[in-house]
């Protein structure tokens, strides 16, 4: 099993262009999230899923969509850089959202200019 | 808002030595857990503790959980050069809408000198 992976590694936009960040796992986790990690802030959550089709927002979610289509993939998309989203992303899944430890991708540190 | 606050904010400590991190919250938890972040990586997971558990043991690590004190210790015992990375402890509370959510403290930065 490859687990949770993530792609680009790293990426540099400038102000106001938007992309799309990449994860997929091939756990068969329903679970998946996407957390920013900023210097001394620890992770905070921005989107999560329950499973395909189903989405909700974290803690931080203004400035990124998300969709579910597949039990697999769940990207992020920032819609306008800003430098306030400098950051490094993880995805992590779980088999559940209870009880069940999260597995981490390797993450992508993003700048944004 | 992050739940979980792990002290000290930065351990240093020789190799062999046993390192405590301690973790507090704030809000009642079904489980907590405790990952480990080497140097730009992605977190990894080490060990869960339900809310009804009070201590448990994978290999070094030794967890602890008082929830009358909604606090939790790891303990690293035998310390390695290898064990030099970020701590971080997890809370999974209820946050609405049937789902559960992780929340993250800030971590511990434990070095260890060889």
């Amino acid at each position: 099993n490859a687990g949770v992976t993530q792609t680009p590694k790293f990426q540099v936009l400038k102000t106001g262009q938007s992309m799309t960040l990449q994860c997929a796992q091939d756990m068969n986790h329903e679970y998946m999230s996407w957390y920013r990690q900023d210097p001394g802030m620890g992770l905070r959550l921005i989107h999560y899923s329950v499973g395909a089709g189903i989405t909700d927002q974290g803690e931080v979610p203004n400035g990124y969509n998300v969709s579910r289509s597949t039990t697999e993939d769940f990207p992020l998309r920032l819609l306008s850089a800003a430098p306030s989203q400098t950051s490094v992303y993880f995805c992590a899944s779980s088999y559940s959202t209870v009880n069940y430890e999260q597995y981490f991708g390797p993450g992508t540190r993003l700048t944004v200019t | 808002s992050q739940q979980g606050e792990e002290d000290p904010q930065a351990l240093s400590i020789q190799e062999g030595e046993n390192a405590t991190m301690n973790c507090s919250y704030k809000t009642s938890i079904n489980n907590l857990q405790w990952y480990r972040q080497n140097s730009g990586r992605g977190l990894v997971h080490l060990i869960l503790i339900r809310s009804n558990e009070r201590e448990k043991h994978s290999g070094r690590l030794r967890v602890t959980l008082d929830t009358s004190k909604k606090s939790s210790s790891l303990l690293i015992t035998a310390s390695r050069a290898a064990d030099t990375a970020s701590y971080f402890c997890a809370t999974d509370a209820y946050s609405g809408a049937g789902s559960y959510q992780l929340t993250f403290g800030k971590g511990t930065k434990l070095s260890v000198i060889p």
